[in-house]
């Protein structure tokens, strides 16, 4: 029974499409939050939510727009996807310090 | 403002030595400290977690790592390493309160020789 699931797992697509990955937590969390992680392995913070509340929305450009309908679903839906986007995208959940559990991520390659 | 400095991309150790793995961390307020291990297509699993209790934080697989607010240092280490232990490994710094926002290091890529 996976904690935090997210699919697809992988997501091979052209440059201009539009494609949505998502991710659901059955841990009972109050947060979730959105990681990117390029070629280098350096992860970087998207965006966040609370009780679908949006608390976290870094530098991102707004051709990713991120919806959570409940606390336990946050998804990623990403506009006209540049050769750039790809990468491997990481949901998470936490509460409080406890700690964040990861997903095993969805890895986006742009062609 | 908060950053993690990891020394070291890559380290090399023979198996059954010890593992060290270095991380420093800046924080203008009391930090949770952790550190995480990624194996090949997978996601990050927690190994340990420093939240203000005890200074010195004993983990899974045997890893442990020490808090020291002098020297702003969070090193993660193992007596032995195994060759299972091969892993990418992150230290993230957040602060103790607010958003829980997890600021990452770079990462270091364990190999184990044997």
């Amino acid at each position: 029974d996976t904690a935090v699931s997210q699919t697809p797992k992988y997501l091979v697509t052209q440059m201009g499409n539009d494609k949505s990955i998502k991710c659901e937590q059955n841990l009972g969390h109050d947060t979730m939050y959105w990681y990117k992680q390029d070629s280098k392995k350096f992860l970087k913070i998207m965006f966040s939510y609370n009780n679908k509340e949006l608390i976290i929305n870094e530098t991102v450009p707004n051709r990713f727009s991120p919806k959570s309908p409940d606390k336990a679903h946050l998804n990623l839906h990403i506009n006209s996807l540049e050769l750039g986007d790809s990468a491997v995208y990481f949901c998470a959940s936490s509460s409080a310090g406890d700690g964040y559990t990861f997903g095993s991520g969805t890895r986006l390659t742009v062609v | 403002a908060q950053s993690v400095t990891q020394l070291g991309s890559h380290v090399s150790v023979s198996e059954g030595a010890l593992v060290l793995l270095r991380c420093n961390y800046s924080s203008s307020v009391p930090p949770y400290l952790f550190w995480y291990v990624q194996y090949p297509n997978q996601g990050l699993q927690l190994l340990l977690k420093y939240t203000s209790a005890a200074t010195l934080v004993k983990g899974i697989n045997g890893f442990e790592a020490e808090f020291k607010k002098s020297e702003t240092s969070f090193h993660l280490t193992k007596p032995s390493a195994h060759m299972s232990d091969a892993a990418e490994y992150f230290c993230a710094v957040s602060p103790t309160s607010g958003t829980y926002k997890y600021i990452f290091g770079t990462g270091t890529r364990l190999k184990v020789l044997a």
